[in-house]
């Protein structure tokens, strides 16, 4: 059964510092994707990652994936307020469906 | 730009009740899920369908039935709602590797 987590749970971090969020996963996947979620509004989807050695950027937002470490992680540089929200890793099972992890959720300050 | 919506964005029941929470996808999407969202839980799979009048069981569908007569629209039944069905409930629709979510439905069961 495949089982996501994520670590840490709750970020706190200054504007202008850079973190990293981890997902790992159970069993064999070789698909990540990562979601972020505002308060009170629904999943919007940031990266898929498909296949092992992976790498996708948008804007201050990188997330990689290591399939054999069956690891993803998500990078912040230069953080801002904007950022601030719940962070989602999900992983495919061969059934198609789309395991999540607990989220983090990341708070920003000035 | 694809389109998942839901019928309620909040919904408050008595215990008892049966329940119909709708979803209505507007991209032609084969496959179509629904999550409940808790605290610490991360999303969890009550039911998705890859075609119309197919079901299939997710991590945790008691208490819970579908309906997909038609491909556009996804509709979840609380048979008989608890109050530990009170939950955030999203629905989703995917198009090969990316999910597409709707806005949510809150409800409180009573």
């Amino acid at each position: 059964e495949l089982k996501v987590e994520q670590n840490p749970l709750f970020l706190s971090m200054q504007e202008g510092k850079n973190y990293t969020i981890y997902c790992n996963y159970s069993t064999t996947s070789d698909r990540l994707y990562w979601y972020r979620q505002d308060p009170g509004k629904s999943l919007e989807s940031l990266f898929v990652l498909l296949s092992n050695g992976a790498v996708k950027q948008e804007g201050r937002l990188m997330a990689s994936l290591d399939t054999k470490a069956r690891l993803s992680t998500l990078h912040i540089t230069a953080a801002v307020h904007d950022l601030s929200a719940t962070y989602f890793c999900a992983a495919q099972d061969y059934g198609q469906n789309f395991v999540f992890g607990p989220g983090t959720r990341l708070s920003v300050l000035p | 730009d694809v389109k998942v919506t839901q019928s309620s964005r909040y919904l408050v029941k008595r215990t008892g009740e049966k329940v119909f929470l709708e979803c209505v996808q507007d991209m032609d999407h084969e496959n179509m899920f629904w999550y409940r969202q808790d605290p610490g839980l991360g999303l969890r799979l009550i039911y998705f369908s890859y075609d119309v009048k197919m079901k299939e069981k997710g991590d945790i569908p008691e208490g819970y039935s579908v309906s997909r007569e038609k491909k556009e629209r996804f509709s979840l039944i609380l048979e008989s709602a608890s109050t530990n069905q009170t939950s955030m409930y999203l629905c989703a629709s995917s198009f090969m590797e990316t999910q597409y979510f709707g806005p949510g439905t809150r409800l409180l069961v009573l």
